[in-house]
């Protein structure tokens, strides 16, 4: 079986430009999170959804940020604008439930300049 | 709130020699815990999971053991190889927080030959 799918791999956009990062999570899969990973922060929970529906924002930074998920096999991470301190690889994971094992995507390296 | 100490890296081990990495836990419910390896360029893996206490958790030769009264969770591994270098990351996910994984800061693992 197909693993949670990221895309794209890499971006690399200029600082005010909108970003738009996509994830299919594993067919069957209830929950969708989305983490970002830097340096500076480790790894950190943006946002998780269940059943579409999203339960927990409180990890979006700001409201440059929002997140969506139109349906049970796909969702959007969209930063808008973009800064150079968003630069960060945003990860993707899928559970059967809220509170079963996620499995991570490959993730999306974000540079911004 | 919440939270997930690991030991600082980078741990450099020849082949073969034994691995211990630290982690201990703070949570306020009962908490499952988990080992995620990172290789480079890669997004998460689960590694090994434990749901209770005294729960071992054990795959490709590594085991942790889920030690409620000394709230820790270290990673073993009896004989390591240059293929298990990686960082490697200890989280827990607790019910009362909703389910969200939340991550110690990892551990580089360097083995050499």
């Amino acid at each position: 079986d197909a693993g949670v799918i990221q895309s794209p791999r890499h971006e690399v956009t200029e600082m005010g430009q909108e970003v738009t990062l996509r994830c299919k999570p594993i067919s069957g899969h209830n929950s969708l999170f989305w983490y970002r990973q830097t340096m500076m922060r480790g790894l950190e929970l943006l946002i998780y959804f269940n059943n579409n529906v999203p339960i927990d924002d409180s990890g979006m930074p700001e409201d440059r940020f929002s997140a969506k998920m139109p349906n049970a096999s796909f969702s959007t991470l969209k930063i808008q604008p973009s800064e150079p301190r968003d630069s960060a690889v945003y990860f993707c994971a899928s559970s059967l439930g809220q509170f079963q094992t996620q499995y991570f995507g490959p993730g999306t390296r974000l540079l911004v300049l | 709130g919440d939270s997930v100490t690991q030991m600082e890296g980078p741990v450099t081990l020849s082949e073969e020699a034994f691995l211990t990495i630290n982690c201990t836990y703070t949570a306020t419910g009962y908490p499952s815990l988990f080992w995620y390896v990172q290789y480079p360029g890669e997004g998460l893996q689960l590694l090994l999971k434990a749901t209770k206490a005294d729960d071992k958790g054990s795959n490709k030769g590594f085991e942790a053991t889920y030690r409620k009264e000394t709230t820790s969770f270290h990673l073993e591994k009896g004989s390591v190889q240059v293929s298990d270098s990686a960082v490697y990351f200890c989280a827990l996910s607790d019910q009362n927080q909703g389910g969200k994984l939340i991550f110690g800061q990892g551990t580089e693992l360097s083995v050499k030959p």
